[in-house]
């Protein structure tokens, strides 16, 4: 069975203080990975996808990375916008079923 | 450009009432999927519509049934409500298919039963 976990549960930084946040899955085969970030009150919003072991996208302040147990999201010198729920999922080789994580609450402090 | 829009916003029912929730995706998309959030299951895929026909499905009971009309506008209907069933219902639109492409979603359809 499919699965995938978010560290830390909820992480607050002080503005330009840069960190990441982690996505470990466990899929038979994966066929991608997502990244979506929340906020309060609105449907998830599409950052990034990726597809093979050593791909890297970046956006603005965001970075993700893939290796074949997890992701990371980097994010560097962040700002109070920049405070939301962020979401991994992952899709197996057999596309049938999304996978989410239980997200990663983020909060950044002027 | 006009983005996915979810009707109503809020819902109140009772338990063994049916509902239905309204989903317009982005012009142009033929993609819709459902998807149920709620705090201790967190965001879970439902089922998704592709030119009118469920192309893939996710491990909920026949009480969750969607369709798709010819304008990709779709609709998912809950019947025989379960307390349990409370939660945000997001839809979710894209160019393809969902698995192919990224998803844009609405802002839900927060359903609670009574």
């Amino acid at each position: 069975e499919d699965q995938v976990t978010q560290s830390p549960e909820a992480l607050r930084l002080q503005e330009g203080e840069s960190s990441s946040l982690n996505c470990s899955y466990t899929v038979s085969g994966l066929r991608g990975l997502f990244w979506y970030r929340q906020d309060p009150g609105k449907g998830p919003e599409f950052l990034f996808t990726l597809y093979s072991a050593g791909e890297e996208k970046e956006k603005e302040r965001l970075k993700a990375t893939l290796t074949k147990k997890e992701s990371f999201l980097h994010i560097t010198a962040p700002k109070p916008e920049d405070s939301a729920t962020y979401l991994c999922a992952v899709l197996n080789n057999y596309g049938q079923n999304f996978v989410f994580g239980p997200g990663t609450r983020l909060s950044v402090l002027p | 450009k006009a983005g996915v829009t979810q009707t109503p916003r809020y819902l109140i029912k009772t338990r063994g009432q049916q509902v239905t929730l309204s989903c317009s995706p982005i012009s142009g998309h033929r993609s819709v999927s459902w998807y149920q959030q709620t705090p201790g299951q967190g965001l879970q895929f439902l089922f998704e519509y592709f030119s009118e026909t469920q192309r893939n499905k996710g491990n909920f009971p026949g009480r969750f049934s969607g369709r798709q009309f010819s304008n990709s506008r779709s609709e998912m209907n809950v019947s025989t409500l379960e307390l349990g069933d409370s939660a945000l219902y997001l839809c979710a639109s894209s160019i393809g298919t969902a698995f192919d492409q990224p998803q844009h979603f609405g802002d839900g359809t927060r359903l609670s039963i009574l």
